[in-house]
């Protein structure tokens, strides 16, 4: 089975630019949350989407956006990038809405130059 | 809101050597999980522990729930043990899939 895939790896965006990260869970799997981690700390929570409704989001600003499709994909959209917003940008899927037994992608690398 | 602290923050071992990491977290928890993150960024769920003590080969974690800790060991270390390890639990008052980590423990195995 596959797993949870990311797309695209590496990315690399203007300032001011908008950016669209892809995440598709594994199969079954009805709930997606997206992480942000900047380098040396750990992934910071941005939002969680179950059944295709927003189920939390984590303190960022407006300009961070996501959604999921019927399939259960989501998108993650970040508008007028700052530099600050350079990070990995991880995504995690689970078979439910709770917390456990998360299987993570292995990331988007985003440089904001 | 809940606070993650982990120690050590890094952890230099000869191949063979045996390790603790330890979590400390400041509020009541349901949950708690460890993850390890190789080099290449991809994390991987190691436990699910909210209480109690679970084997998976080298690796046992031990929850205590009461007094808000966590512990990782790490036996007969390899170099693919090398990488950061993360703990994480819910945040307080948050959907389930709101996960708070630590900042981590880097750990580096040498042959």
């Amino acid at each position: 089975d596959a797993g949870v895939t990311q797309s695209p790896t590496h990315l690399i965006k203007t300032r001011g630019q908008h950016v669209t990260l892809r995440c598709s869970p594994i199969s079954g799997h009805k709930s997606v949350s997206w992480y942000q981690q900047v380098l040396g700390q750990g992934p910071q929570f941005i939002f969680q989407y179950y059944e295709k409704e927003e189920r939390g989001r984590g303190n960022f600003p407006d300009r961070f956006s996501a959604r999921q499709f019927p399939n259960y994909s989501s998108e993650l959209n970040v508008n007028a990038l700052l530099l600050g917003d350079s990070a990995l940008y991880l995504c995690a899927s689970t078979e439910g809405a709770g917390g456990y037994g998360y299987t993570f992608g292995s990331g988007t690398r985003l440089t904001v130059v | 809101g809940i606070q993650v602290e982990q120690s050590p923050p890094d952890l230099i071992l000869q191949e063979g050597a045996n390790s603790t990491l330890r979590c400390n977290f400041s509020d009541s928890v349901n949950n708690l999980q460890w993850f390890h993150q190789n080099p290449w960024g991809q994390l991987i769920n190691l436990f699910y522990i909210p209480s109690g003590t679970k084997q998976n080969g080298r690796l046992s974690a031990t929850t205590v729930a009461t007094e808000r800790y966590s512990l990782l060991y790490i036996s007969s270390s390899q170099t693919t043990d090398s990488g950061v390890y993360f703990c994480a639990v819910p945040a307080y008052g948050g959907s389930q899939g709101n996960l708070i980590f630590g900042k981590g423990t880097k750990l580096s195995v040498k042959p």
